[in-house]
């Protein structure tokens, strides 16, 4: 299994400013991936973070607005910028297994914009 | 694509007593898993079960237990004895290569 810890835990910002979210896995992983969780909705797959390059981002996601970097096999940051109140959300970093048969899930962030 | 439906928003059962929640699933790939996770008001998702898409014996963990029948891409999950902490929001989920596809979700009650 892997444990997987994110900061800030949850954080009130103003519109038109930025948050980066890190996300720590206490041991190496290939694949680690960003979601976003609206109220009372459902995971929605922002981009596949990938080591060495750019991620990999689903429809409706532009680096621009969710830049994210992944320096090591362990460590990635999520950033939300120049946010709006639709970005409030839950955002949760995950990590596949090595078997790619079990995903292991962030604590979330709990994003709420003004 | 990959989808997977989930056609109960919420559902109610007494302490002690069995409850189902559907799933069903659409994928073009030939080996694939299936999970239920659980979202509990802390917002940690836990992974509850998971099946084995080439695997015909139905996954079991404890109280928990799935029907799962291939054919129709259906994938139920049973809950027996249920107690109050199963109150949740629980997702069916799909994978194929890597991407995980999750369902809208069910959110479970357990009434005492």
């Amino acid at each position: 299994s892997a444990v997987i810890s994110q900061k800030p835990s949850r954080d009130i910002c103003q519109r038109g400013t930025s948050l980066t979210i890190q996300c720590q896995v206490d041991s190496q992983v290939t694949m680690m991936f960003w979601y976003r969780q609206q109220p009372g909705q459902s995971l929605t797959l922002i981009a596949t973070a990938n080591q060495g390059s750019e991620a990999t981002y689903e429809s409706g996601f532009v680096i621009d607005k969710f830049p994210i970097s992944r320096p090591n096999l362990t460590f990635s940051t999520l950033t939300v910028s120049n946010m709006s109140p639709e970005d409030s959300s839950i955002y949760l970093c995950s990590v596949v297994s090595l078997a790619g048969n079990e995903q292991f899930f962030g604590p979330g962030t709990r994003l709420t914009v003004l | 694509a990959q989808t997977v439906t989930q056609s109960q928003p919420e559902m109610s059962v007494q302490e002690a007593e069995t409850v189902t929640l559907s799933c069903t699933y659409d994928t073009s790939e030939n080996n694939y898993y299936l999970f239920w996770y659980k979202q509990p008001p802390s917002r940690q998702m836990i992974l509850v079960i998971r099946q084995e898409a080439y695997k015909q014996q139905n996954a079991t963990e404890n109280r928990f237990s799935v029907n799962f029948q291939k054919a129709a891409k259906s994938f139920s999950l049973k809950i027996s004895d249920s107690q109050l902490g199963d109150t949740a929001m629980y997702f069916c989920a799909s994978t194929g290569t890597y991407k995980y596809i999750f369902g809208t979700g069910t959110r479970l009650k357990v009434l005492a």
